[in-house]
Formats: structure tokens, C-alpha cells, sequence
């Protein structure tokens, strides 16, 4: 069955320092890989989407992330965090390719970010 | 551009009894989805409707039940809810037939089961 999986609960960095939150997924074929945030209080708010082509992928508020086959990964990047990017943050991946709208969901990653 | 509504935003209800979550979803869009997610939890889908009807479901009982109205909107119905049923309900809606159309989510609603 497919699975997404971060290993990270939390992690902390402070204001300006570089970050870099982990998923691995399980997926028979090519997945569709996804990365979405959520506030405190608030839905969510995709971040960056893979479907093909280039493995590196820009989203949205300076985040990239990086599709590795071989490792099963799609790790989410910031080269300088801000206050503001203190959330949760999910990695997901559509297990049919014909309707991404079912998602599988990790259990999240919480940020906090230090000034 | 009016996003994804969704309404109450709180609702409080006694172990055995039926709630119903309201969805309007995002301008354009045709379809919803709802998903549950428990404390400390990732989302996890329930269900999918486009034309009004079910096109999708997750893992989850009959007791889950949806309905899509002519306008688009969703309710999501809960009977004999249990304790575990507690969570924030999240709708998203997208267009139809566009994989590449991503998912918009809504604030949610919470529920709380005492």
C-alpha cells in the first residue's frame, strides 16, 4: 500500500539557518508528490507539487524540493528560514494518477523557528 | 476570489448524535473533497464528489456520508458519532479532469465528541 512517511516530528532553527524536512515515500510507479503547510488554525496551502520532468521543483516562499527515485525521497528545502515559516508541514503523494484530488498524508513535521 | 468556505467553524456534540459540516468551495470549482484530521495527525480523505455524486472514498464506515448540491457545495454528514470521530474537518475543491489543478483547502471545521 502506498505510504508516505516523515521522520521528523519536530525540528528547530533559528531565523536565517537553512532547512531541510524529509519524506519517504512507498509507491509502486512514478508518484505525484506533494508538499503542503499549514498555519496555526488554518487549512492548507500547497507549497510545491512533482508530477514529471525536472526532479528539482520551486514553490512557493522560496521552498524547493528535490525528487530522488532511487531514495525514495522528496526532501523539502529553504535555503534562510523567517519567523513566518514556523508551521506544519506535510508531504503527500496521489496514489491514482487520473485524480490527484486522494491524497495520501504524512504525520507532519512541526517547524518552530527561533529569532 | 472567494477561496473555500467552510462552516461552523466549532461544533461541539454528545457521543450518539448526527452532525452535518458545510462546504462552499472555490470559485470555478466543481468538485470537493473531504478529509479528516486528527490531533497531531496528517489529513486523511473520506471522500470525493463531482455531479453530485461520490466518486471516491477513503477507508472510513458508512456512517460517513456526503451530498453535492446543483451549486457545488458539500455537506458531510456524521451519524452515531463516536469519541474518536473528534478532529478538524478540511474540504478542498479543484476543477474536474485537471490533474495538474492543485487541491485548494479550507479552514476547517472542529469537532469535539464528549
Amino acid at each position: 500500500a502506498q505510504s508516505v512517511t516523515q521522520p521528523d516530528i519536530h525540528i528547530t532553527v533559528s531565523e536565517g539557518a537553512s532547512l531541510e524536512l524529509r519524506c519517504n515515500y512507498s509507491y509502486g510507479a512514478t508518484p505525484y508528490l506533494f508538499w503542503y503547510v499549514q498555519s496555526p488554525g488554518q487549512g492548507l496551502q500547497l507549497l510545491l507539487k512533482y508530477f514529471s520532468g525536472d526532479t528539482l521543483v520551486q514553490g512557493i516562499k522560496g521552498f524547493e524540493a528535490e525528487f530522488k527515485r532511487s531514495q525514495s525521497s522528496f526532501n523539502l528545502r529553504k535555503p534562510s528560514v523567517h519567523w513566518s515559516d514556523a508551521a506544519e508541514y506535510f508531504c503527500a503523494v496521489a496514489p491514482y494518477l487520473y485524480n490527484t484530488d486522494k491524497l495520501i498524508f504524512g504525520t507532519g513535521t512541526r517547524l518552530q523557528v527561533f529569532p | 476570489d472567494a477561496g473555500v468556505t467552510q462552516s461552523p467553524t466549532h461544533l461541539i456534540k454528545t457521543r450518539g448524535q448526527q452532525v452535518t459540516l458545510r462546504c462552499s468551495p472555490k470559485s470555478g470549482h466543481d468538485t470537493v473533497s473531504w478529509y479528516q484530521q486528527a490531533l497531531g495527525q496528517g489529513p486523511q480523505f473520506i471522500f470525493q464528489y463531482y455531479e453530485e455524486e461520490e466518486r471516491q472514498r477513503g477507508n472510513f464506515p458508512d456512517r460517513f456520508s456526503g451530498h453535492q448540491f446543483p451549486n457545488y457545495s458539500s455537506e458531510l454528514n456524521v451519524n452515531a458519532l463516536l469519541l474518536g470521530d473528534s478532529a478538524l474537518y478540511l474540504c478542498a475543491s479543484s476543477l474536474w479532469g485537471t490533474a495538474n489543478s492543485p487541491l485548494h483547502f479550507g479552514n476547517g471545521t472542529r469537532l469535539t465528541v464528549t
